[in-house]
């Protein structure tokens, strides 16, 4: 069964430094994509940060990026010199590769930033 | 360019009663899903569609039906409504289904309250 798993529900960090949200996943496809999603209190889901499973090099999108240790499946998310407004909920996704493109989720993290 | 809009933004329906949530999106893309995000939890797939005349059932289908007359228009139905079914509904679109890096986009969501 192909599944996400999230294991820190709720995180704190002190604005202006890293964090690293944990994700790890289960599949028996040799070939998938892994999404990370933050949710802001306003509820929309905001795309972050994509790594392909043949990917050679950790994806990086700004002040996101992805460790991505294919022989462990893990795929956590490092977030640089964190803000106020990267408070949220974050969550991690994958999409099998030989299915219909529908997004298997996590159950999230909940990432609070302090001043 | 609108995205994906979703209509209405907020719903209390008794026990029992019907409505049908409406998503429409103005990409032209071919794939369309709708997951339900309960409290503390990550997305799970109520339907998707491949294409307009073609839908499948996903992780969690029942209570719920769906049609694809349409490319842009993906109503899900909601037939004689359950506490259960009290969750925020979002809907997506995504324009190669799992090919690769191209994300899915998500609507606002519908806030469903079911008494």
């Amino acid at each position: 069964a192909q599944k996400i798993t999230q294991t820190q529900p709720g995180m704190f960090v002190q604005e202006k430094e890293a964090v690293t949200l944990d994700c790890t996943y289960d599949t028996s496809d040799p070939s998938y994509g892994l999404f990370w999603y933050k949710q802001p209190s306003s509820g929309e889901m905001i795309f972050l940060i994509y790594q392909g499973s043949y990917d050679q090099q950790n994806a990086t999108e700004g002040r996101y990026s992805l460790n991505f240790q294919k022989a462990r499946k893990s795929a956590n998310l490092v977030i640089s010199a964190s803000q106020l407004g990267d408070s949220a909920m974050y969550f991690c996704a994958m999409i099998p590769l030989g299915s219909q493109g529908n997004l298997i989720f996590g159950k999230g993290t909940k990432l609070s930033v302090k001043p | 360019n609108a995205g994906v809009t979703q209509t209405p933004k907020f719903r209390i329906l008794k026990i029992g009663q019907s409505m049908t949530l409406q998503c429409t999106q103005d990409m032209n893309h071919n794939y369309m899903y709708w997951y339900r995000q309960d409290p503390g939890m990550g997305l799970k797939l109520i339907y998707y569609s491949v294409g307009a005349g073609i839908t499948d059932k996903g992780e969690v289908p029942n209570g719920y039906n769906v049609s694809r007359s349409t490319t842009e228009d993906f109503p899900l139905r909601l037939e004689l409504a359950a506490p259960s079914q009290t969750s925020v509904y979002f809907c997506a679109s995504s324009p190669l289904g799992a090919g690769g890096r191209e994300t899915q986009y998500f609507g606002p969501g519908t806030r469903l309250l079911v008494l």
